[in-house]
Order: structure tokens, then sequence, then C-alpha cells
């Protein structure tokens, strides 16, 4: 019974344009949402937060969408580079950012020069 | 060395092997962890330790037994380990505390024949 949910494995985007990842969970007790990016070879590094009592955060070229009613946030890169390409993970936790996180299968994201 | 280390990166083990991963951090933090990843399977929590003490069990079969000697040092025991336990094993770490995301180290490959 998985949780979190991100239900495309890939997805490709030109280099300059909107990357948007998806991620959808069922748990109405999370509170606390992260975004992490993976390269092969390395450990998941931290990208950008999102708490339950905020709908949008954005850091530089990274937005994080949050909408309640939908049990659904997404990632939004813009404008897509290169180093971009890599795997994003959505993970989820409860108690406004306990140590017990969920996380979701990852989209690897490919951004076409 | 700077933020997570794992070792061995790469470790092939028979079944009746016994032998330890183990997990570094030099950030500082007084949380560790240990995760999963199997292929095309989300990570999944093993262990949470905070300030030396085991926190979380996530029902993790006991042929895996971990260690934290200090809060700089996590190791994970294998023994009599299945060839379904073949993954990746990651150890992250993090400030104790609600709303601080966790820093990987880049994981152990394990084989099991």
């Amino acid at each position: 019974d998985q949780q979190v949910k991100q239900n495309s494995p890939s997805l490709s985007v030109q280099e300059g344009r909107i990357s948007i990842l998806n991620c959808d969970y069922t748990n109405s007790m999370f509170d606390y949402f992260l975004w992490y990016k993976k390269y092969p070879a390395e450990g998941p590094t931290f990208l950008i937060s999102i708490s339950s009592i905020k709908d949008k955060n954005e850091d530089g070229r990274f937005t994080v969408f949050l909408n309640k009613s939908a049990k659904h946030l997404s990632l939004h890169i813009v404008p897509s580079q290169p180093g971009d390409s890599a795997v994003y993970f959505c993970a989820a936790s409860t108690n406004f950012g306990n140590e017990k996180l969920t996380f979701g299968t990852g989209t690897r994201l490919t951004i076409i020069p | 060395e700077t933020g997570v280390t794992q070792t061995p990166r790469h470790l092939v083990m028979g079944m009746t092997n016994k032998k330890s991963l183990k997990c570094e951090q030099h950030l500082g933090h007084n949380a560790m962890y240990w995760y999963k990843q199997s292929a095309k399977k989300p990570l999944e929590l093993m262990f949470v330790y905070n300030f030396k003490e085991q926190t979380e069990n996530n029902s993790v079969p006991s042929r895996f037994s971990p260690e934290c000697p200090n809060s700089s040092h996590l190791f994970l025991h294998l023994h009599t380990l299945q060839p379904e336990d073949s993954a990746l094993y990651l150890c992250a770490s993090s400030p104790s505390g609600p709303g601080h995301e966790q820093y990987f180290g880049p994981g152990t490959r394990l084989t099991v024949t």
C-alpha cells in the first residue's frame, strides 16, 4: 500500500523549458513534504520542502506547489538545465517533519539539450 | 571528510556469511537512519536512531541488526541474508526534531548470492 505515489517513472523536457514533476499521497496525516534529487552512484540530496500550512514554496529555479484538497504536490523547475537530469523523489512525513519519511518511487527527468 | 560516508560501496556475500555495513557522518547530527532501496520500489525506512537510541524499527527481519555506538557512527550487521535482500542500502543523518531534511550517504550496493 503505497502512501506516496509518483505515477510518471520518466519525463523528458527540452532545455530551457519548464519541468513539472508530480506526486500524490493518500495519508491525510502527512503535513510536511520534501523533494530529493539523486544522481547515479550518489545518495539523494535535499532540494526543497513545504509544510501543509503553505501552498507554495520557492527557491531559485525550484518551486513546490501543494494542493491539500487533492492530496497532490508538484515540483516545477524553470528554466530546466542539463544538470537537472536525475531521479527526483517525493517524500512525506507527519508532525511537521518528523524523522519518519515515506518516499515515492521516483521520476527520472532527462533534460534534452 | 565531510558529509555522510558509507563503506563498503559494493558488497557481494553468500547467504551464510556475516558482514557489516558502516556509516559515518561528519555533520554534527544526532539522528541517523538506515534505508533500503530495492529495484523499482521506493526507499524504505528500516531503522532510526536518535542520540544513539533506537527510536524506530520498521518491522525489519532480525537478520538485519543495527548498532549505533555514538552519534557519528551507524552500523548494519548482516547475517544469513536471502537473495531478496539484495538492494541499495542508504544511510542518512539529520538534526533531531521536526522540520529537518535528511542528508544521505552514497549507499552500499549489496548482492546476496
